[in-house]
């Protein structure tokens, strides 16, 4: 069965590094996501990217995310300089359509920002 | 906004008990709802979903209603097992794409 996946499935990183988490989505979907969820909270929206754009984006995701389809099969999120706060995991997702479609999430990548 | 408030975890239980795991949203106009779950280690997989009020998501021997009358989409199970150990996160989306979540629930069934 197809799936999304994640990697690295944990990032360490000092406060002001930029990182890339990577994600490929499952190759038939048309529609890409970002989510977060800091320990202990809810699982947050961030992105989402669609006919190679931003379709909706979240307050969350400032001037410091950007995302990035480089290649036809990575979705990439980019954190430019990092903060404390950002220490969380990123889920990636793909589906094929808008609303009711199931949306397909990889494993995460636990980031943590020393 | 649109929010999903759902039930503190964490829940144990004992092999073959009754689950409830109880999920309210906000919301304006007729948002789809779903149960996430998240096993060791994997990502969220979609557990059930339901689209309009009294709909009924079953899967697995989980099921959840829509209610649109006390905004709630309860998950329950009659018999949990051992594998059904997980987090367990109700969630909705409204025309938009994007998911909001609930905090998620952890559960733990011992033999």
């Amino acid at each position: 069965e197809p799936e999304v996946t994640q990697t690295p499935s944990h990032q360490v990183t000092q406060m002001g590094q930029e990182v890339i988490l990577r994600c490929v989505p499952i190759s038939n979907h048309l529609y890409f996501y970002w989510y977060r969820q800091i320990l202990g909270q809810k699982v947050e929206f961030l992105v989402s990217f669609y006919n190679n754009e931003i379709s909706e984006k979240s307050e969350i995701f400032d001037d410091q995310f950007s995302v990035e389809r480089p290649d036809g099969s990575n979705f990439t999120l980019k954190i430019r300089s990092t903060k404390l706060e950002d220490s969380a995991m990123y889920f990636c997702a793909s589906t094929r359509g808008r609303a009711a479609y199931e949306q397909y999430f990889g494993p995460g990548t636990r980031l943590t920002v020393t | 906004g649109d929010s999903v408030t759902q039930m503190e975890g964490p829940v144990t239980l004992s092999e073959e008990a009754f689950l409830t795991i109880n999920c309210t949203y906000t919301a304006t106009g007729y948002p789809s709802l779903f149960w996430y779950v998240q096993y060791p280690g994997e990502g969220l997989q979609l557990l059930l979903k339901a689209t309009k009020a009294d709909d009924k998501g079953s899967n697995k021997g989980f099921e959840a209603t829509y209610r649109k009358e006390t905004t709630s989409f309860h998950l329950e199970k009659g018999s949990v097992q051992v594998s059904d150990s997980a987090v367990y996160f109700c969630a909705l989306t409204r025309g938009a794409n994007n998911l909001f979540f609930g905090t998620g629930t952890r559960l733990t069934v011992i033999p």
